[in-house]
């Protein structure tokens, strides 16, 4: 297997529009996870989904944010608009059987918002 | 809500010498996970914990789970250049896995 892959590697975009983040999680995997790491904030979680249902998007910063994961082999996190501060790297993990098993990161979505 | 804290935010050892690091949540864990991530990495999965006061040993690495559940370590013993990285702890409680700060180690030959 290929691992987590997410797409693109890198994002620049400007302020106020719209960002959208792909992931295609390990085939076999029930869960899957978006992080979102800063210097400032650490490595923080922002929602996961069971079998593509949403399990808990508490991590979610505002409604600009929304996650989706219309099958078991592709999820999306979109941004919209964009501002400055969403200017992070964006991770996708997956996992076989949850929360309390070894999760798989994908290399990672470099968003740059100027 | 639920936090782990990580000390030290910083390391700078000179290769041979030991390293550790230390994890302390504000809640008990029902597992404690290691993560390396390497400059410009994601991270790896390193080894999880589950025991009350368990320890492993992966070679030079030896980790340490708290016998409440609320803290762990990792020791590296003599530090190699491939050691360069940040290592994180996540604590799994409330049916989320919650990342450590961090501890970011840096190794000179």
């Amino acid at each position: 297997d290929a691992g987590v892959i997410q797409s693109p590697r890198h994002e620049v975009t400007e302020m106020g529009q719209e960002v959208t983040l792909r992931c295609k999680p390990i085939s076999g995997h029930d869960y899957l996870f978006w992080y979102r790491q800063t210097m400032m904030r650490g490595l923080e979680l922002l929602i996961y989904f069971n079998n593509n249902v949403p399990i808990d998007d508490s991590g979610m910063p505002e409604d600009r944010f929304s996650a989706k994961m219309p099958n078991a082999s592709f999820s999306t996190l979109k941004i919209q608009p964009s501002e400055p501060r969403d200017s992070a790297v964006y991770f996708c993990a997956s996992s076989p059987t949850g929360v309390s098993t070894e999760a798989f990161f994908g290399q990672g979505t470099r968003l740059t918002v100027v | 809500g639920q936090q782990v804290m990580q000390i030290p935010q910083y390391q700078h050892v000179q290769e041979g010498e030991d390293f550790t690091t230390y994890c302390n949540s504000s809640t008990t864990l029902s597992n404690i996970q290691w993560y390396k991530q390497r400059p410009g990495g994601h991270p790896v999965f390193l080894i999880q914990l589950v025991k009350s006061g368990e320890v492993k040993k992966q070679k030079r690495l030896t980790f340490q789970f708290g016998e409440a559940k609320k803290n762990s370590s990792l020791h590296i013993t003599a530090t190699q250049t491939t050691d360069v990285g940040t290592y994180f702890c996540a604590g799994t409680g409330f049916q989320k896995l919650v990342f450590g700060t961090g501890t970011r180690l840096l190794v000179s030959p």
